[in-house]
């Protein structure tokens, strides 16, 4: 099977930054996925990682490290708007998301 | 273009009631699929489509049935309604099981008391 493990909570201040790590387990590796979803709402596509590195799309990044079956999720400049939950996961067939980290921005 | 769509948005029913929730995606993806979220937690999967004929089973199937019906659209039958089964669900779809986005409907809560 496939599994993802990522903590369940992270605290920071605006303007800071902040990682989300994201350890895994799988037999077929076809690429890592991060979404965020807002409380009520529906996850939304965040950034994708199918090779060893990094992905930059604004003040969002992932990092891919394939040899260590590790990947995170880096918010710069955090607003408050970015309090959310952050999911990673497995698109591939049998589609598997972890358990998501809460992410809590204060002022 | 209305991306995902999922009816009814919110639902109650009464254990033992069966219903079916309604999904339908107009990008023409070829895979689907269909997850539950409990409070506080991720999402687990149901079922999925890989491609239009085709469906199986995902992490949670019990108490469960679906129906891709046709490109379009992904249907979720719960035969007899337990109160376990009071989630948020989602239906999402994907170009292929190979691509890298998932693009997700508003989701339906449902209450079964």
């Amino acid at each position: 099977g496939q599994s993802l493990e990522q903590p369940s909570e992270v605290t920071a201040v605006e303007g800071a930054i902040v990682q989300i790590n994201c350890t895994y387990q799988t037999s077929g590796f076809y690429g890592l996925s991060w979404y965020q979803q807002h409380d009520g709402g529906a996850p939304t596509f965040l950034s994708y990682n199918a090779l060893d590195g990094l992905e930059e799309t604004g003040r969002f990044s992932s990092f891919l490290s394939r040899s260590d079956s590790y990947g995170y999720l880096l918010l710069q400049e955090l607003q408050m708007k970015d309090s959310a939950s952050y999911f990673c996961a497995f698109n591939a067939g049998k589609s598997t998301f972890g358990d998501g980290t809460t992410l809590t921005v204060k002022p | 273009n209305a991306g995902v769509t999922q009816t009814p948005k919110f639902q109650v029913l009464k254990t033992g009631q069966s219903m079916t929730l309604q999904c339908a995606q107009d990008m023409n993806h070829n895979s689907m699929y269909w997850y539950r979220q409990d409070p506080g937690m991720g999402l687990r999967l149901i079922y999925y489509s890989a491609s239009e004929g085709t469906t199986d089973k995902g992490e949670v199937p019990n108490g469960y049935n679906v129906s891709r019906l046709n490109k379009r659209e992904f249907s979720l039958r719960l035969e007899s309604a337990a109160p376990s089964q009071t989630s948020v669900y989602f239906c999402a779809s994907i170009l292929d099981p190979t691509s890298y986005e998932q693009y997700f409907g508003p989701g339906t809560r449902l209450t079964v008391t």
